[in-house]
Order: structure tokens, then sequence, then C-alpha cells
């Protein structure tokens, strides 16, 4: 079966501005889990959506945001960008009956400049 | 909040050298534990997990771990490793849907 797939697999924003990423799980995983990696703080929850609704969230500012849509692909949004939001953002499907273990995406290098 | 401490930050050994990586958590109720890898790259992947059952869990590619519950541990363990398994490595908590705690990763450096 396909994998989680995310786009784009690179970006570079300016400070101050906003972005969107995207992912889609792989078909029939309901929840969609979201992380930062960064070297200095290794994987970062950021929040899980499950049936269109968000039901873990970090510890991120409001700035983080997120959204499923009915088919389970899920969005992203980072606001008001800064330097510190360069990371890898990383999508990670899963299922109850696999007790939550991930399949990852290969993720979006975002680069804030 | 729950945590977990991945002892080592970087490991080097030489081929057929055996591996053992350890992994602490902090929670007293029931997890879910997972080890992933990731290969140079390539993404993060599922190595080995453990819901319940014997605690002694096989993965892919000869890996094993071990969920020793007194100690809030598991350790992953391979006897013999090769080139091919240089990576970084993650141990993981699940205690909440779809909501995972990892550790900070150990790389492992296996020398030809």
């Amino acid at each position: 079966k396909a994998g989680v797939t995310q786009t784009p697999r690179y970006l570079i924003k300016t400070r101050g501005q906003q972005v969107t990423l995207s992912c889609s799980p792989i078909s029939g995983h309901r929840s969609v889990s979201w992380y930062q990696q960064t070297p200095g703080q290794g994987l970062q929850f950021l929040f899980e959506y499950f049936s269109e609704t968000q039901r873990n969230k970090g510890n991120f500012p409001g700035r983080f945001s997120g959204r499923q849509f009915s088919n389970s692909r899920s969005e992203m949004n980072v606001s008001t960008l800064e330097l510190g939001d360069s990371a890898l953002y990383l999508c990670a499907s899963s299922s109850d009956s696999d007790r939550y273990g991930y399949t990852f995406g290969s993720g979006t290098r975002l680069t804030v400049v | 909040a729950q945590s977990v401490s991945q002892h080592n930050h970087h490991v080097i050994l030489s081929e057929a050298a055996s591996l053992e990586l350890g992994c602490n958590y902090s929670y007293g109720g029931t997890v879910n534990l997972f080890w992933y890898v990731q290969y140079p790259g390539q993404h993060l992947q599922l190595l080995l997990k453990y819901f319940s059952g014997d605690p002694l869990v096989k993965g892919i590619k000869g890996f094993e771990a071990e969920f020793i519950k007194s100690k809030f541990s598991f350790n992953l363990r391979k006897p013999s490793v090769q080139w091919s398994d240089t990576a970084e490595y993650f141990c993981a908590v699940n205690t909440n849907a779809g909501k995972s705690t990892f550790g900070d990763g150990t790389t492992l450096t296996v020398k030809p």
C-alpha cells in the first residue's frame, strides 16, 4: 500500500510569512500526528488529528495549527514564521488497531530566512 | 508528563559486535513501546513494538528488545551488527492515542 505522502519536500520562507504543509496518510489510517524535528530539540509533538478533530496537542504556540479533512488528509499551518521554526516537519499516520505505531512520511524541510 | 531517556548519544561498533541501546521512560501507567530507525537519507521507520505479552519482542533485521516493567526500560539489542545498521535509533513511548514521546536518539556507527 502507498506510504505517507508529505508535500512539499522543501520550502524556503521569509520571516513573518505563513506556510501550509500537507500530509496524506496511509489508506485506512484515521490518526495523523505531526512532529517537529530539529538537531537541538529532537522530535517534538505538535498535534494529532483523528476523524477531523484535534485529539492531542503539544506545547507549541498558537501560530501552529492544523486540520484534517474527511478523507483523513491533514494540513498544518504556521503563521508569522520565525527563524526558529526552521525544522523538518514530519507527519505520521497510525491506527488504533496497531496501537499507534507510526508510519512516517519523508517530511517537509522548512527553512525560514 | 512522560519522558524518554536514551543513555547513549553516539555508539561506535565494529562489524559483528553486539549491540545494546538503552531506553528508559517515566510513566506509571500502561504504555506501548517502540523503536524507530532512520537510515542515512531515509525517513523514520518502525523497527519493533511492544504492547503486551512476551516482554521479549523481535523486529526486523534481527533486532530485538526487552521490556522490563520494574525498571521502566525497553532496551534494543542485536547480537551481531552489520555496516548497514549504521543509522539513528529512537525509542518512543505511546500513552495516549496518537501522541508519542520520543527519546533524543542514538546514532550508531558501524565500522566495516
